[in-house]
């Protein structure tokens, strides 16, 4: 249990709204990262933080925003939701040496 | 451009039979991972392989990793339903971050 933990679970919102979707690990993940999951794109990157404080873009990184005040939290933002913003949306955060990250639940979000 | 093929991207099996995933990469790198993805779930990591020859074995699933050939390739042997799911491959190419092939689903079929 690498105690990566995503809320809500799912979510509708409109056009325009303002969405948070929150990460929170139990773990000391030093890495996080966000990704978005649509059929016939596999997982890509939106956004990635290697500590408190720090972040960066990843491949589409676009009408989201993400802030790290807390190693353990890692909330990503949708300013304006927009239909292509649809998706399913994974946590992850990463263990030191090897690399390997583990993934949170996910959270479905569903823009009309 | 840093990409990661995977093929086939559907796979349709008959149980008790072998087949191989390929995972192709675009440059170097030695740290590849593979992971699981059932239908509506989340990823589970399977294996992990850090270098040239790396091989890494688990009930009936084998990966291996030839990084001069770019290539990795997960192995099923005498395939059982409970396989079915999304594998998905990732790479490492040496920025802190992962690039995901865009998955294989396999289905097992009886």
């Amino acid at each position: 249990d690498a105690g990566i933990t995503q809320s809500p679970r799912y979510k509708i919102t409109e056009t325009g709204r303002q969405v948070t979707l929150m990460c929170h690990q139990t773990w000391s993940h030093s890495y996080m990262f966000w990704y978005r999951q649509d059929l016939g794109h596999g997982l890509r990157l939106i956004y990635y933080s290697a500590a408190a404080d720090i972040t960066d873009k990843g491949e589409v990184p676009d009408g989201y925003v993400v802030s790290r005040s807390k190693t353990e939290n890692f909330p990503l933002t949708l300013e304006s939701a927009t239909r292509s913003q649809t998706s399913v949306y994974f946590c992850a955060g990463r263990t030191s040496g090897i690399g390997e990250q583990f993934f949170g639940p996910g959270t479905r979000l569903t823009v009309l | 451009e840093l990409k990661v093929e995977q093929n086939p991207l559907f796979l349709s099996m008959q149980e008790g039979k072998n087949y191989t995933i390929y995972c192709n990469y675009s440059t170097t790198s030695d740290r590849l991972y593979w992971y699981r993805q059932d239908p509506g779930k989340s990823l589970e990591s399977l294996f992990v392989l850090l270098s040239n020859g790396a091989v890494k074995q688990e009930g009936r699933l084998m990966a291996s990793l030839d990084t001069k050939a770019r290539l990795s390739t997960l192995h099923i042997t005498a395939a059982v339903h409970d396989l079915s799911a999304t594998y998905f491959c990732a790479v490492n190419f040496g920025n802190e971050k992962l690039t995901f092939g865009t998955g294989t689903r396999l289905t097992i079929i009886p």
